[in-house]
């Protein structure tokens, strides 16, 4: 069956740059968007079609797309920004959705 | 502004159905484009997409839970209710409905559909234990 892979983990410095990485087939054709969850929180879109910032989005989160991988990028991260990341996408047909497994970010 | 609300039971026992309402405001899903769709999570682990129902009653699911699940929408009261049959201590989770939609293509003519959720519930948990 088709996945989203995620790493489980990222470790970022405030102020460093966090990348990440969601890789899957089907990417090259279908956008991917992303989630931030907060402990206790319902998940809340930071990045649709692959790199457009919802409105109140800051503008440290931007997204890329090359072939079979999107990346979320957060540049100067700040302590705030510590939380779970999901890409979520759809097969190569539209027919169904899929999240990846998720990422943590840490801000040491 | 737009709001939606899971709810349901807490608790519910091996092999029960379970069934979740979501109730919604600031848009109907007599509106062309609207969807709404369900999303769980076990705790401590990833988001699982469940299904997806849209204004035209074009309905989506997931393809591993396909077989126990059922997506309906009652426009007049402003609900989209999630059916689950043959539920399973590993069905422990937290419940989210959210809103989606399609947005109108004029190149093709037709709908296209955004594929994500711009707005969420805030989750409701079912455990699943005898």
């Amino acid at each position: 069956s088709y996945e989203l892979t995620q790493p489980p983990s990222v470790s970022v410095s405030p102020g460093q740059t966090a990348r990440i990485p969601c890789s899957g087939d089907a990417l090259a054709k279908q956008y991917a968007y992303w989630y931030q969850q907060k402990p206790g929180q319902a998940p809340a879109v930071v990045m649709y079609k692959d790199s457009e910032r919802p409105s109140g989005i800051p503008e440290r989160f931007s997204g890329s797309s090359s072939g079979t991988t999107v990346t979320l990028t957060i540049s100067g991260v700040q302590a705030e920004d510590e939380a779970d990341y999901y890409c979520q996408s759809t097969d190569s047909s539209n027919t169904y959705l899929l999240f990846g497994g998720g990422t943590k970010v840490t801000v040491l | 502004q737009i709001t939606l609300k899971e709810s349901g039971p807490t608790l519910v026992k091996p092999t029960q159905t379970l069934t979740l309402t979501c109730t919604f405001s600031g848009f109907s899903l007599t509106t062309s484009g609207v969807g709404v769709g369900w999303i769980r999570q076990p705790p401590g682990k990833a988001l699982e997409w469940l299904a997806l129902i849209y204004w035209d009653d074009d309905k989506r699911y997931s393809p591993s839970l396909k077989s126990r699940l059922t997506i309906t929408k009652d426009t007049s009261k402003n609900q989209v209710v999630l059916t689950m049959t043959n539920m399973d201590p590993v069905d422990t989770a937290t419940f989210y409905c959210a809103h989606s939609f399609k947005y109108y293509d004029s190149s093709s003519s037709s709908y296209m559909g955004s594929y994500f959720f711009d707005f969420w519930g805030q989750g409701t948990l079912v455990t699943v234990s005898s």
